[in-house]
């Protein structure tokens, strides 16, 4: 199963705290995604990173990406009440594949 | 920023009924998938679509799902006879390129009674 895993399934922070999620996966990847769900909504992307990049930065967003250990994670700095929300990693496969799968998902709750 | 729409919001049916999911993504795009959630669980992959044929199914898109792409602009799921389990959010989404991010529909909740 190429199935990512979230970690933790849930963190409740202060807003202007930082959060930080993780994802591990099992296979191989070309790319490994980050999105945002609001509740009962579409999911909307954050951040793309290649397999070939270490880290990336978008606004206050931070993406660090392992692939010895199959891992990423994604950084919320400064976090606001507005950062409540689902997170979730998705990953492509490396080859022959067409599907990207999500990964369990990270609730973050940012009390104001 | 362009958006990919999908109709209706909310689908009730009854169970074996069958229902049609519609979905208009991004015009130039070229892949397109269906993904669905069930209340606050994973988002689980259904389908992926490229080049008028499928590209990749799940074990969960069995006989009694089909896509479809009819008129160039529209991409359609259908449900032939639903189940109470079958209950759940479906989201349609499409990329332009393989390996780009994923622009995703609102969804359409679906629940079979």
């Amino acid at each position: 199963s190429q199935q990512g895993e979230e970690d933790p399934q849930a963190l409740s922070i202060q807003e202007g705290e930082n959060a930080t999620m993780n994802c591990s996966y099992k296979t191989s990847i070309n790319n490994l995604q980050w999105y945002r769900q609001n509740s009962g909504r579409g999911l909307v992307h954050l951040i793309l990173i290649r397999s070939n990049e270490r880290e990336k930065h978008s606004g206050r967003l931070r993406v660090t990406l392992d692939t010895s250990k199959k891992s990423s994670s994604l950084l919320i700095t400064a976090s606001r009440a507005a950062d409540t929300a689902s997170y979730f990693c998705a990953t492509d496969g490396a080859s022959g594949t067409y599907k990207y799968i999500f990964g369990t998902g990270t609730r973050l709750k940012v009390l104001a | 920023e362009p958006e990919v729409t999908q109709t209706p919001s909310h689908q009730v049916t009854q169970m074996g009924q069958e229902v049609i999911l519609r979905c208009v993504p991004i015009s130039n795009h070229l892949y397109f998938y269906w993904y669905r959630q069930i209340l606050g669980q994973k988002v689980e992959f259904l389908v992926s679509f490229y080049n008028n044929e499928i590209s990749e199914k799940s074990e969960i898109f069995d006989d009694q799902f089909s896509v479809e792409r009819p008129d160039g602009s529209n991409f359609t799921l259908k449900i032939r006879s639903t189940k109470l389990e079958d209950s759940a959010m479906y989201f349609c989404a499409s990329t332009g390129d393989w390996g780009e991010k994923l622009f995703f529909g609102s969804g359409t909740q679906l629940s079979v009674l």
